[in-house]
């Protein structure tokens, strides 16, 4: 099973700053096989971006992602005040299908 | 448009059974696998198990493997999940997922249900 490490587990910003959300695999993952969702309070996840880096449908281009092999990175270009919410990584490369911890991305 | 919902949560006693469903439609059903995920109260995610649109695949988490057995009613547009032999830490939300179309992984989702809670207590 991949272990997903990410970090950290809370980022305190600002609106307009810039994140930078980090997820470490145990193992390499299969093909870059790699999303992030985006869970707000008391909401379902949305995905993001899969494949490492590829924007999902409707999703902002100030979200991107990078990465291969172990080391993945979100980042938010410039935050809006409704991009604060937390952050999971997932792994759907290999079976089980694994999720990080998740990062919370609050206000400061 | 895309539309899950999950239905057949509620409290069930440790040992106990539950079967939870999900009826999807705006998509090609049949060709498309199924996932279910599950939230505990205040955590993480948690995939569960996936099956293709053909029910030829399946797969499970190591923490559900031999409880829990996700199946599908391609006629009804349906999705299950039966789980036996519950546990406290089985309590969570579940929600099924879609696949997203054009990946070549089961395990990549793009639209989730609102999500079913499931509690386990005596």
């Amino acid at each position: 099973e991949i272990v997903l490490t990410q970090s950290p587990v809370t980022l305190s910003l600002s609106p307009g700053e810039r994140a930078t959300l980090s997820c470490r695999a145990s193992q390499s993952v299969s093909r870059s096989y790699l999303a992030w969702h985006q869970q707000k309070p008391g909401q379902t996840p949305r995905l993001l971006i899969y494949g490492s880096s590829i924007r999902a449908t409707g999703i902002p281009d100030r979200f991107s992602g990078s990465g291969s092999g172990t080391d993945f990175t979100l980042t938010i270009s410039r935050l809006e005040p409704e991009d604060f919410a937390v952050y999971y990584c997932q792994q759907y490369g290999s079976s089980p299908y694994t999720f990080g911890q998740g990062t919370k991305l609050e206000i400061k | 448009e895309v539309h899950l919902v999950e239905s057949g949560g509620g409290l069930a006693q440790p040992g106990g059974s539950l079967r939870l469903s999900c009826a999807a439609s705006g998509f090609t059903f049949s060709g498309c696998a199924m996932n279910w995920v599950r939230q505990a109260p205040g955590k993480g995610l948690e995939w569960v198990s996936v099956i293709s649109g053909n029910t030829f695949d399946i797969k499970y988490a190591d923490s559900v493997k031999g409880r829990f057995s996700i199946s599908r009613d391609n006629s009804k547009n349906t999705l299950y999940l039966q789980m036996n032999s519950l546990r406290a830490e089985d309590s969570a939300v579940y929600y099924c997922a879609k696949k997203r179309d054009g990946s070549d992984s089961m395990g990549l989702f793009d639209s989730w249900g609102q999500g079913i809670l499931v509690t386990v207590s005596s």
